[in-house]
């Protein structure tokens, strides 16, 4: 089965570009998260999709970030524009969270490596 | 004060050597706690999983809670150099609340 799948794996790209992260949930499962890693700040929540809705977007640095679940199998996280102070590893999770069930999994992507000069 | 804190290291022990990783944390609604493990430029993965205070044992690793401190810690029995990664510690309150807060992380370097 395939785990959770990012792409691209390292983008290097100019400030001001726009930036584009997609993933690939583990299908079945019905929650998405995206992350931040930094060396300073360690691994930080951006947002948290349920059922392809956000649920919790309190972790969005601020509005040059962006992200939309369509469908239950695709997410983007988008830049725009993107600044230095950005680059970091982005790492996209899914889980499988059913109303007062056991706390489940969060599976994590190989993460996407980006670098803005 | 920081929510979650985990000392970053690095830490270096010989194969075979028995390894403590710890974390402390301030939320007191905290309930259920992890410890991921991460190989260089690899995802997290989660390695135990434990609700409430006490102890869990999976083969060569142990969780423990205690609550009352706040306190989290794992420990590896015969350490194997297949063990260096970075572990991080993180902890939900759970309810609807599904947000996990990680710590930074610790590397841990098992040597041959």
């Amino acid at each position: 089965d395939a785990g959770v799948i990012q792409s691209p794996r390292h983008e290097v790209t100019e400030m001001g570009q726009e930036v584009t992260l997609r993933c690939k949930p583990i299908s079945g499962h019905n929650s998405l998260f995206w992350y931040r890693q930094t060396m300073m700040r360690g691994l930080e929540l951006l947002i948290y999709f349920n059922n392809n809705v956000p649920i919790d977007d309190s972790g969005m640095p601020e509005d040059r970030f962006s992200a939309k679940m369509p469908n239950a199998s695709f997410s983007t996280l988008k830049i725009q524009p993107s600044e230095p102070r950005d680059s970091a590893v982005y790492f996209c999770a899914s889980s499988l969270i059913l109303a007062g069930g056991p706390r489940e999994t969060q599976y994590f992507g190989p993460g996407t490596r980006l670098l803005v000069l | 004060q920081k929510e979650v804190e985990q000392d970053p290291g690095p830490l270096s022990v010989p194969e075979g050597a028995i390894v403590s990783l710890n974390c402390t944390y301030s939320n007191s609604a905290f309930q259920y706690f992890m410890w991921y493990r991460q190989y260089s430029r690899k995802g997290p993965e989660l390695l135990m999983y434990t609700y409430s205070s006490g102890n869990k044992e999976d083969g060569r690793f142990t969780a423990q809670v205690d609550k009352s401190s706040k306190y989290i810690s794992l420990f590896i029995r015969d350490s194997q150099p297949s063990d260096s990664a970075t572990y991080l510690c993180a902890m939900t309150s759970g309810g609807s609340n599904y947000k996990l807060t990680f710590g930074k992380g610790t590397l841990l370097t098992v040597n041959p």
